[in-house]
Formats: structure tokens, C-alpha cells, sequence
């Protein structure tokens, strides 16, 4: 699977986007880019993921780069709920049966501030 | 739906004892998978199911740890003779087909003193 680069930590204020960056620069053509986060001692939470297009929820938006060498999620409004470690992952590939083996790195901590 | 089930909680176990892990997937989802995670090394793939059948086992730490799901609806992680190193959170986690949505459980807390 493909390695991501996240920064350690961030810092937010509340009300205000919060954009998480990630490098994947060896992301192979048919894997998929995944976000997930963790709220101190829950079970990682999946936010959304992607191939190639942009992609938005209800929870966060995907901006993926055209060489998909790199992806920001978007918290479009950040609140205190949303302060936790969010994990960018690659994996999974499409069309195929590979899928399963998702690798955590260190993922960011966001901190929202009031 | 209820969400993926693990028992128990918190478990505090002596050295040397067996521990067994406990989840229930969500029910009709078809993947189960087992993470680890430590301050040290992060969150751990430990093994993965497909339709009740192992896929790969190949983060297993070793052979004292051993999982099993005997049916659709519930799967076993053992810790046989259990060590203090083996002191994590164990996640049991589920999805349905190849969409890489992942449930997981609050986890099962371990500690081996």
C-alpha cells in the first residue's frame, strides 16, 4: 500500500474550515484515498473517500489533485466535537479484490479552539 | 442497528493467562477485521475475514495470538499465554463488500500487569 505524509498536529478555531492536508505521492492508479478519524478512546470513525473526484457529505469534503499525488479534507465548520486524530489512508483497489488491508499511519491531531 | 459489539470492555488479566476477545460484526456485513493499537506502534492490521474465511493473517504478532470466526455474526481474538507487551486496545471492525467503509467497535481494553 501506498505510505501518507500527514502533519503531526493542527490547530483550528471553532466555526472556522479546517483543511487537512495529505501526501500520498506513490498512490497507484487504482487506490483509493480514505479518511478516518479517531475521538480519544472511540473507535476510529470513516469520514469519506475517493478515487480521482472531489467527493462531499455530510461530515467533510475531498479535494484530491489532478496527479492524485495529494488530498485535503475540508471540515467546512469546525466545532469542539471535531477535535480528535484524523487518519488519511490509501488503499483498497478499485475494481479489484485487494481490498481490506487498510494501513493507519500517525494520522494529524486536530485541535478546535473555541 | 446496533453497531459492531466487543466484550468485554476493560480486561485487566495476570501474566501468563488467556485472554479471549469477543465481537459481533454488524449484522449482513461480510468483512471483520482486527486492529491493534498502542502508543508505540499506532493502529495495527491483525487479520481480516472475507465470508467468515481468513484472508491474511500476516499482522499477527505471533503464534500465542489466534483468531476464529466461526460464523457470520461472531468472531474470537486469543491471547495464549498472554504477556504485558500484548497490553493495547484491540479494535474488532466490519464493512460490507469492497466500499472500504469500515464500523469499528469502542474497542477492548487490555491490560496484561
Amino acid at each position: 500500500d501506498a505510505k501518507t505524509t500527514q502533519p503531526t498536529s493542527m490547530d483550528c478555531a471553532e466555526g472556522r474550515a479546517a483543511n487537512l492536508p495529505c501526501n500520498h505521492s506513490t498512490i497507484s492508479g487504482n487506490e483509493y484515498v480514505y479518511w478516518y478519524r479517531q475521538i480519544h478512546s472511540q473507535g476510529p470513525q470513516y469520514i469519506i473517500h475517493g478515487l480521482k473526484n472531489n467527493e462531499t457529505n455530510e461530515m467533510a469534503s475531498l479535494i484530491i489533485t489532478e496527479d492524485r499525488k495529494s488530498s485535503t479534507l475540508i471540515l467546512p465548520h469546525a466545532t469542539l466535537r471535531d477535535t480528535a486524530v484524523y487518519y488519511c489512508i490509501v488503499g483498497g483497489y478499485a475494481g479489484g479484490t485487494s481490498y481490506g488491508k487498510l494501513t493507519f499511519g500517525q494520522g494529524t491531531i486536530l485541535t478546535v479552539h473555541p | 442497528d446496533a453497531g459492531v459489539i466487543q466484550s468485554p470492555r476493560h480486561e485487566v488479566t495476570e501474566m501468563g493467562q488467556e485472554v479471549t476477545l469477543r465481537c459481533k460484526p454488524i449484522s449482513g456485513h461480510d468483512y471483520l477485521f482486527w486492529y491493534r493499537q498502542t502508543m508505540m506502534r499506532g493502529l495495527e492490521l491483525l487479520i481480516y475475514f472475507n465470508n467468515n474465511v481468513p484472508i491474511d493473517d500476516s499482522g499477527m504478532p505471533e503464534d500465542r495470538f489466534s483468531a476464529k470466526m466461526p460464523n457470520a455474526s461472531f468472531s474470537t481474538l486469543k491471547i495464549q499465554p498472554s504477556e504485558p507487551r500484548d497490553s493495547a486496545v484491540y479494535f474488532c471492525a466490519s464493512s460490507l463488500g469492497s466500499s472500504g467503509r469500515i464500523y469499528f467497535g469502542e474497542g477492548s481494553w487490555l491490560t496484561v500487569v
